[in-house]
């Protein structure tokens, strides 16, 4: 089932801001991953961040997750035209059964240029 | 690198008949690949877990007579929809886990259904 919410839904910034998107889920989680997907194409693996992991950055991209609160963030700093897409985070659950990911709704960010 | 791929990219097909789309893990095995489908402007939703060899498990709501998963090979996995209505129109993802990996899906460019 759909468990992971996002917000904003979207999300329209300047090229060179910072773009912050949120993202919570419900079950224990593994990990949880971001992806960008570009209008009606397939999805690009951003970064993991692990259960035991509270930050994590890949190039301009910084990943938090509070498992307590059951959420996680995405940072995309200096932001570039080339950064407009969606973004969903997705879970990996730690319970057993079938371990597909778990979507969240997704973010649409706009980067006016 | 992991590449997945995916034929057709798009098909468009006539109500009551069966399309099938490949999955193909082109540098690296497969034991798992999951089937994802994605509604316009939604989310992608999670459909069924392809294990090679074995029968797929299916996600709750998920028909398993009307979308068969065939995964033969350690490379290669098919969803078939069968005969298919306009609300099956989708665009349906597939990704592929390394045999031995327990984390990172690598996903395919997806397949666009459209159903006339």
């Amino acid at each position: 089932s759909q468990q992971g919410e996002e917000d904003p839904q979207a999300l329209s910034i300047q090229e060179g801001e910072n773009a912050t998107m949120n993202c919570s889920y419900k079950t224990s989680i593994n990990n949880l991953q971001w992806y960008r997907q570009n209008s009606g194409r397939g999805l690009v693996h951003l970064i993991l961040i692990r259960s035991n992991e509270r930050e994590k950055h890949s190039g301009r991209l910084r990943v938090t997750l509070d498992t307590s609160k059951k959420s996680s963030s995405l940072l995309i700093t200096a932001s570039r035209a080339a950064d407009t897409a969606s973004y969903f985070c997705a879970s990996a659950s730690s319970g057993g059964g079938a371990d597909g990911l778990t979507f969240g709704k997704g973010t649409h960010l706009i980067i006016q240029p | 690198g992991a590449v997945v791929s995916q034929h057709p990219s798009r098909v468009i097909c006539k109500s009551g008949t069966s399309v099938k789309i490949e999955c193909r893990s082109l540098d690296f095995q497969a034991t798992t690949m999951f089937w994802y489908r994605q509604f316009p402007k939604q989310s992608l939703m999670l459909m069924a877990t392809s294990n090679e060899g074995s029968k797929a498990t299916y996600e709750q709501g998920v028909e398993k007579d009307k979308f068969l998963i065939n995964h033969a090979s350690l490379t290669l996995s098919t969803l078939t929809v069968t005969s298919a209505h306009p609300e099956d129109s989708s665009f349906y993802i597939c990704s592929a886990r390394k045999s031995g990996g327990r984390e990172t899906q690598y996903f395919g460019p997806g397949t666009r259904l459209l159903v006339l």
